[in-house]
């Protein structure tokens, strides 16, 4: 079956430079959420859309913006890229009902990393 | 406060022993629980999901839901060394919001 592709899995970047990562959702899902997640922590929701347009809005830095696109793609831009944006990043996928045992479905995520 | 708590861990527990999660939210609007199991580096893994009160029953894992309360649990039984990983418990309302996760350890 299909899953959510993340892009890239890997990311160095230097500090005060701009990242791009991609998210593709599962076919037929139109609903997509943005997560960070540092060192030890739990995934901390950054962002999600519904059908294109921004659903809610989590702990998202200004620095941060991110779109939906008309295929179901997003993708999240990080700007003047800190030391603490170090993180892995993932993206989630679901229908917008959810079926009891489907769930939000993870990628694989991005594994940021700011020197 | 955090919309969803969990307390307990970190969890170390005999293989074949029972382990038992637990989790808290506050957010009455919530209307689905999920479980998740996290692998270090890797993405969450959806075990289990729980929509109504009472309890869920999926091979070794049960599910338990008290919105009156506003408690859920998850029992592993029989627990392996392969389920040592780190269990999220995560409320949904429109998103998906995390509590802080359990660290469980399966000794052989």
């Amino acid at each position: 079956a299909a899953g959510v592709i993340q892009s890239p899995r890997h990311l160095i970047k230097e500090k005060r430079e701009t990242a791009t990562l991609k998210c593709y959702p599962i076919p037929r899902h139109d609903t997509v959420y943005w997560y960070q997640q540092g060192p030890g922590q739990d995934p901390q929701f950054l962002i999600s859309f519904y059908e294109k347009m921004q659903s809610d809005k989590g702990s998202i830095p200004d620095r941060f913006s991110a779109q939906q696109f008309s295929d179901y793609h997003s993708e999240l831009n990080m700007s003047s890229l800190e030391l603490g944006d170090s993180a892995l990043y993932f993206c989630a996928s679901s229908p917008a009902t959810i079926e009891e045992d489907a769930g939000y479905t993870f990628g694989s995520g991005t594994r940021l990393t700011v020197v | 406060q955090k919309e969803v708590e969990q307390n307990s861990g970190p969890l170390s527990v005999p293989e074949g022993a029972i382990a038992s999660l637990n989790c808290t939210y506050s957010d009455r609007g919530s209307q689905s629980f999920f479980w998740y199991r996290q692998y270090s580096g890797k993405s969450p893994e959806l075990i289990m999901s729980i929509y109504s009160n009472g309890d869920k029953e999926d091979g070794r894992f049960t599910a338990q839901l008290n919105k009156a309360s506003q408690y859920v649990s998850l029992l592993i039984r029989d627990s392996q060394p392969s389920d040592s990983a780190t269990y999220l418990c995560g409320g949904s309302n429109y998103k998906l919001t995390f509590g802080k996760g359990t660290l469980l350890t399966v000794n052989p």
